[in-house]
């Protein structure tokens, strides 16, 4: 079974600043790994996924993340953020193996307040 | 294209009550997964229906139940509601299956009274 772990509920940041908003997983089979975003009093938005190939990945509105399969991490980084990237972040997997075909977890989401 | 859609937007029920809620996924799009969302547990897997069928289902009491029909509709109900099953229920759809990218819906928020 997989899990995941998002290890900042909150994370606050001045505008224009850089931020890293941390995932862990856990699986016992290979993994999808995803990022959405919720606006508030909205459903969630894909930013990016990592199937495979380059573990570097790039998104929408200027994130990217990079998959690290030895320390079973998938951290969300932007440059230099906005006032209109506050809303909640959650991280999510998905196996592919015999027990866990396409069942998506999500990691409890860091909420991230960006500080004008 | 139009996106997720799902009805109704707010429910109030009392406990004891059902009720069904509906999803309507993007045209084309054969997977509808379902998931509740609460401050406490935040997003937790109920269901998946691809083709009819349910694929996946999350740890959650026979009291949830789901459908899917031809047309890729899908409904979710429950019976026998308590208060904790207030929430956000969301509805997301895939074109096959849930590793493609998932369209979320902008959820029915049900409050149990």
């Amino acid at each position: 079974a997989q899990s995941v772990t998002q290890l900042d509920s909150q994370v606050p940041v001045f505008e224009e600043a850089p931020v890293e908003l941390r995932c862990n997983y856990s699986s016992s089979v290979s993994v999808y790994l995803f990022w959405y975003v919720q606006y508030p009093n909205q459903g969630l938005q894909l930013l990016l996924k990592y199937l495979s190939g380059s573990t570097l990945v790039k998104g929408i509105n200027g994130f990217e993340a990079e998959f690290n399969k030895s320390q079973t991490s998938f951290h969300l980084r932007k440059p230099s953020v906005h006032i209109s990237d506050t809303a909640e972040y959650f991280c999510a997997v998905s196996g592919w193996g015999r027990d866990s075909y396409d069942k998506v977890i999500f990691g409890p989401g860091t909420s991230l307040s960006v500080i004008p | 294209k139009a996106g997720v859609t799902q009805t109704p937007r707010y429910l109030i029920k009392t406990r004891g009550q059902q009720v069904t809620l509906s999803c309507s996924p993007i045209s084309g799009h054969r997977s509808v997964s379902w998931y509740q969302q609460t401050p406490g547990q935040g997003l937790q897997f109920l269901f998946e229906y691809f083709s009819e069928t349910q694929r996946n289902k999350g740890n959650f009491p026979g009291r949830f139940s789901g459908r899917q029909f031809s047309n890729s509709r899908s409904e979710m109900n429950v019976s026998t509601l308590e208060l904790g099953d207030s929430a956000l229920y969301l509805c997301a759809s895939s074109l096959v299956s849930a590793y493609n990218e998932q369209f979320f819906g902008p959820g029915t928020r049900l409050t149990v009274l």
